[in-house]
């Protein structure tokens, strides 16, 4: 089974408009932790944000936004006006303590924003 | 401040050839991880190094092996190179295994012809 589903291969924004990119997960651990990560088209993976498992409120780093439900097991990203040198590749990704602490990514959505 | 930086850039080699990677890790980072990234795929895990030592692996075969040296830079080597190997090997580091940011380099493009 899929451990990190990301159902959106490709979206669109207009520029200075919000956007949010769907991240779902899979997992019977009580400790981990959720994490995105931005990978323009020169290849570098650039860490955007973090949320544990027992985090009670969503994370924010600037413009970036953690919409975390626990229950529904879903780790969204919301990204507030955005801008062109938002389109990348964005990637969800999981670490769970019981196995070994190991990231698991999925399989990405490609950010595209329009002028 | 340095970052994560890789070498090769690009790398193109045969089948059943071996092949090594380098990575230095930020400044002050103790703990280096290895991924493998196939075109339009995300990255998968291939292992993680913290002081010296191989402290976790994914689901790759031992012909992929590495190593980390006192100054915290590593290696990762490939034997019997495949056509599958084709990818790009991304280096991240971190300050200890169980720290929750990781910042990559730039990745190694490797073809296998």
């Amino acid at each position: 089974a899929q451990k990190i589903t990301q159902t959106q291969p490709g979206m669109f924004v207009q520029e200075k408009e919000a956007v949010t990119l769907d991240c779902t997960y899979d997992t019977s651990d009580q400790s981990y932790g959720l994490f995105w990560y931005k990978q323009p088209s020169s290849g570098e993976m650039i860490f955007l944000i973090y949320q544990g498992s027992y985090d009670e409120q969503n994370a924010t780093e600037g413009r970036y936004s953690l919409n975390f439900q626990k229950a529904r097991k879903s780790a969204n990203l919301v990204i507030s006006a955005s801008q062109l040198g938002d389109s990348a590749m964005y990637f969800c990704a999981m670490r769970e303590r019981n196995y070994g602490q190991n990231f698991v990514f999925g399989p990405g959505t490609r950010l595209s924003v329009l002028p | 401040d340095a970052g994560v930086t890789q070498s090769p850039t690009h790398l193109i080699k045969t089948r059943g050839q071996q092949v090594t990677l380098r990575c230095s890790p930020k400044s002050g980072h103790d703990t280096v991880s290895w991924y493998q990234q196939a075109l339009g795929q995300g990255p998968q895990f291939i292992f993680q190094y913290y002081e010296e030592e191989e402290r976790q692996r994914g689901n790759f075969p031992d012909r992929f092996s590495g190593h980390q040296f006192p100054n915290y830079s590593s290696e990762l080597n490939v034997n019997a190179l495949l056509l599958g190997d084709s990818a790009l090997y991304l280096c991240a580091s971190s300050l200890g295994p169980l720290h929750h940011e990781q910042y990559f380099g730039p990745g190694t493009r490797l073809t296998v012809t």
